[in-house]
């Protein structure tokens, strides 16, 4: 059973183009959570998918930051007009359910570079 | 809010020696989860240890065990017979239960594990 994919491993933009990273859940899995890392910090909630709907976006920037999660596909995180302050790790993390005691398998990550 | 808070920047041990990491929290909930991760260099997050806030006993999962100190809101992480490949970054996180809780994990800063051989 393949992991929690994500691709690019590694993009880099100019400032001002858009970024947009994918992430593959687990199979049977339809709960998606984006989190991003910034240098020398710890995880940070971003926002969490179910297929086809937001649940919680409380931890997305309110502007140029996106998400979705369609019917079929990997689930998407865009950044349009990327600016150096977007340069980070951003994880994804699936579950199979939405419950306490489900434990969040996370993919390798992709590392967003701005120049 | 819940917050996570980590006070060890960097902790060192020798091989084959066992060290502690701290991990202290503040919430208003009575029930919710307390998660190790480790994140070596890879950038991986690997789960290392869970444990359930209405469990008194502290969980194990080989070298590694929990001190969960619900009252005083501590949970820290015990390495024991500490190898070279336990070397990462390890992250405290809680998780939260309840009503429209999306169960989002909110992580502390982090402490850098260095293991001497």
């Amino acid at each position: 059973n393949a992991g929690v994919m994500q691709n690019p491993r590694h993009l880099v933009r100019r400032r001002g183009q858009e970024a947009r990273l994918r992430c593959s859940p687990m199979k049977g899995h339809s709960h998606v959570y984006w989190y991003r890392q910034l240098p020398e910090e710890g995880l940070k909630f971003m926002v969490y998918l179910q297929k086809e709907n937001i649940i919680d976006e409380s931890g997305m920037p309110k502007e140029r930051f996106s998400a979705e999660f369609p019917k079929e596909g990997p689930s998407i995180l865009r950044i349009q007009q990327v600016v150096r302050g977007d340069s980070a790790a951003y994880f994804c993390a699936s579950s199979p359910y939405r419950g306490l005691q489900e434990t969040q398998y996370f993919g390798p990550g992709t590392r967003l570079l701005v120049l | 809010a819940q917050t996570v808070t980590q006070s060890q920047p960097e902790m060192s041990v020798q091989e084959a020696e066992t060290v502690t990491l701290s991990c202290t929290y503040d919430t208003s909930e009575s029930d919710y989860y307390l998660f190790w991760y480790k994140q070596p260099p890879s950038r991986q997050m690997i789960l290392v240890i869970r444990q359930e806030a209405y469990k008194q006993q502290n969980a194990t999962e080989n070298r590694f065990s929990v001190n969960f100190q619900k009252a005083a809101k501590s949970f820290s992480l015990k390495i024991s017979d500490s190898q070279l490949g336990d070397a990462a970054m390890y992250f405290c996180a809680y998780r939260e239960i309840g009503g429209d809780s999306s169960y989002k994990l909110i992580f502390g800063s982090g402490t850098r594990l260095l293991v001497r051989p």
